[in-house]
């Protein structure tokens, strides 16, 4: 079974912060991977997508990838009271479900003014 | 109209009715989904569908059935669902599989 794990939260930061989300996937084969911003009752959107190892940055955002130790990971720098929302983090894999997105439960962050 | 539509935004229905939700997307891709959202469990995929071809039924239950006339248009007919159904769906679209999601706003359904 596929899956991705993600600290639920909430995790809670003063504005102006660096806010680290974390997550962690199982299948080893994975190739892809994304950051979803859902604010509450709306529908999620794209935030960051990674494929290498390393780091990727945009704007305040950083997304890291270590595939060895299975770990991905988004940063947001000067944390914006706006960034409050829950963050999803999605993996895909190749083979027969190379079409299928697997998400985590999602991080809630909450940044304090 | 931009992005991806879905329609309707909310619905209410029994347990005997019949309905269906209706996405469509503007952005020229090739692959849409029916994603299902509950609170406090990850997205789930339902349905994956590639150039109007379906790819990937999740097994999901058959008093769901998808229909995909056109690379832009995707439905999901509903009926004799069951309360556990209630939840919101989200359809998406991308490139193509596995490629970056682009989601609907939604639609909120509750079976009474």
């Amino acid at each position: 079974q596929k899956e991705v794990e993600q600290n639920s939260g909430p995790l809670s930061v003063p504005e102006g912060a660096i806010a680290s989300l974390n997550c962690t996937y199982s299948d080893r084969v994975s190739q892809s991977f994304f950051w979803y911003r859902q604010y509450s009752g709306k529908s999620p959107e794209l935030i960051m997508s990674i494929y290498s190892n390393g780091d990727k940055e945009d704007g305040r955002f950083t997304a890291q990838l270590n595939k060895a130790s299975q770990y991905v990971s988004l940063l947001i720098r000067d944390s914006q009271p706006s960034d409050s929302a829950t963050y999803l983090c999605a993996v895909n894999g190749y083979g027969g479900s190379q079409g299928n997105l697997i998400f985590g439960k999602g991080t809630k962050l909450s940044v304090k003014p | 109209e931009t992005g991806v539509t879905q329609t309707p935004r909310h619905l209410v229905m029994g347990m005997t009715n019949k309905k269906s939700l209706k996405c469509e997307q503007h952005l020229g891709h090739n692959a849409m989904y029916w994603y299902k959202q509950s609170a406090k469990k990850p997205l789930e995929l339902m349905f994956v569908y590639n150039f109007k071809e379906q790819t990937e039924n999740n097994s999901v239950p058959s008093r769901f059935s998808p229909e995909c006339p056109n690379s832009s248009h995707l439905f999901l007919h509903l009926h004799t669902l069951q309360p556990e159904d209630s939840a919101l769906y989200l359809c998406a679209s991308s490139p193509a599989p596995p490629g970056e999601l682009f989601f609907g706003e939604g639609s909120r359904l509750t079976v009474l």
